[in-house]
């Protein structure tokens, strides 16, 4: 079980908007960058954003990512098919068992 | 551009150590903006991260993994190791390699499947 906590799934219309939640605790998100992953199906994680909401060369803005207190959000605007994938966010996390952490995952579907 | 392969068996026995090598290409792994990191992904399941290095052999595990991991890094050869001790089924993964930004894994390995089983 993570401690980070995301939506198993969410689902859009091509050209829609959504937004996948990250939620965590003070010990994690609420004090520390968080970053969001993209996994096409069969693939390696691709680095959406990184410290928030910054997007590394090549990404579209399309995808933007913010944070508010102890969760994070990622955006996604003009869904399209190929979007289908699945979407994890991460951060450290400094408790007693202090080390890097992803949330569950979660299944974006474009219908 | 940089790239990052996994290398190593693909079958592993239970009890036994699983050893993986990645190969960095298209830059250095000495690199001081950088550590280099292991992740898991168990089938069907979400991302692990086991652990990172830096080029001075400076590590950071995680502690739930600890007690099994050693990670080692050769920079003549411009690769980074993983040894994962008495391993068992729950090991099973899709292991990839990634650069360690500490604030993200910026570029990933395409992984390598490691089945434990007898």
């Amino acid at each position: 079980q993570s401690v980070l906590t995301q939506p198993p799934s969410v689902s859009a219309a091509p050209g829609q908007k959504v937004t996948i939640s990250c939620s965590g605790s003070s010990s994690n998100i609420g004090n520390n960058y968080v970053s969001w992953y993209q996994q096409l199906p069969g693939t390696a994680p691709k680095l959406l954003i990184y410290e928030n909401n910054k997007r590394p060369s090549g990404i579209p803005d399309r995808f933007s990512g913010s944070k508010s207190g102890t969760s994070a959000t990622l955006g996604i605007t003009g869904l399209q098919t190929g979007d289908e994938a699945d979407y994890y966010c991460g951060t450290w996390d400094s408790s007693l068992s202090a080390g890097k952490v992803f949330g569950g995952g979660t299944k974006l579907t474009v219908l | 551009q940089l790239q990052l392969q996994e290398s190593g068996p693909g079958l592993v026995k239970p009890s036994e150590t699983l050893s993986l090598t990645c190969t960095v290409s298209g830059g250095s792994i000495s690199s001081s903006s950088y550590y280099w990191g292991w992740i898991r992904q168990p089938p069907g399941k979400g991302l692990e991260w086991i652990g990172s290095i830096y080029y001075s052999g400076s590590t950071y595990y995680n502690p739930s993994l600890k007690s099994r991991v050693t990670i080692s890094v050769d920079t003549s050869k411009n690769q980074f190791s993983l040894k994962l001790s008495s391993v068992t089924a729950a090991d099973t993964a899709v292991y990839y390699c990634a650069r360690d930004t500490i604030s993200a894994f910026d570029i990933w390995g395409q992984g390598t499947m490691v089945t434990v089983s007898s």
